[in-house]
């Protein structure tokens, strides 16, 4: 599958922060999503973007589809401890297609 | 709703035995997908299904890999003979939105001694 870049690769800060990471990729996706895993359990979906140019909150999350289709970042506002985990972005080429997914970005966030 | 349910959560067993990871989708959903989470390669597609049917399985490292979906209820991934380097953690996950936004399990971890 496409090889998607995502940075930073870890992440060490203190609760209160505002957290920012993207994710880019050589191809274009028609579908860009970020996922959060915990330790022990299976990757959750946070948001989902599915047109070029949309920016999608969830929460303290948000989202935005590159206008070149070809990216994606996510920031979290005011984090707590509670958002520790890895977060990943994937892009799908397709409905139909699977998903292909970043090496993700390993948050900490120290009370 | 129960999820995806993976089993087992923890398997472990000895070079060249045969290993069996059992995943039941989301009732509905129509796709079905398994990857393996490594810390250097992170979440790799093996296979993927689309009404039962196998659509792409060029993940699936070699010929010790198998994976059946005999119904839309249950899928199997199979490694015969287990090696040490198919240590992971192997995930299903399931979608029915025209295979968007995908649920996954919680996983088998695998280890191979």
């Amino acid at each position: 599958g496409q090889q998607l870049n995502q940075s930073p690769q870890s992440m060490f800060i203190q609760e209160g922060e505002d957290v920012s990471m993207n994710c880019t990729s050589s191809s274009i996706f028609n579908t860009w999503l970020w996922y959060k895993q915990e330790p022990g359990e299976g990757p959750v979906l946070l948001i989902a973007l599915y047109k070029a140019g949309e920016l999608t909150s969830n929460g303290r999350l948000t989202a935005q589809f590159g206008i070149t289709r070809k990216d994606s970042f996510l920031n979290i506002s005011a984090s707590i401890p509670s958002d520790v985990g890895i977060y990943f972005c994937a892009g799908q080429a397709n409905s139909g297609y699977a998903l292909n997914f970043g090496k993700g970005t390993s948050l900490l966030v120290t009370p | 709703d129960a999820g995806v349910i993976q089993s087992p959560r923890h398997e472990v067993t000895e070079m060249g035995q045969e290993v069996t990871l059992r995943c039941k989708p989301i009732s509905g959903h129509d796709y079905l997908f398994w990857y393996r989470q490594t810390m250097m390669r992170g979440l790799e597609l093996l296979i993927y299904f689309n009404n039962n049917v196998p659509i792409d399985d060029s993940g699936m490292p070699e010929d010790r890999f198998s994976a059946k979906m005999p119904n839309a209820s249950f899928s199997t991934l199979k490694i015969q003979p287990s090696e040490p380097r198919d240590s992971a953690v192997y995930f299903c996950a399931t979608s029915g939105q025209g295979g968007r936004g995908y649920t996954f399990g919680s996983g088998t971890r695998l280890t191979v001694v």
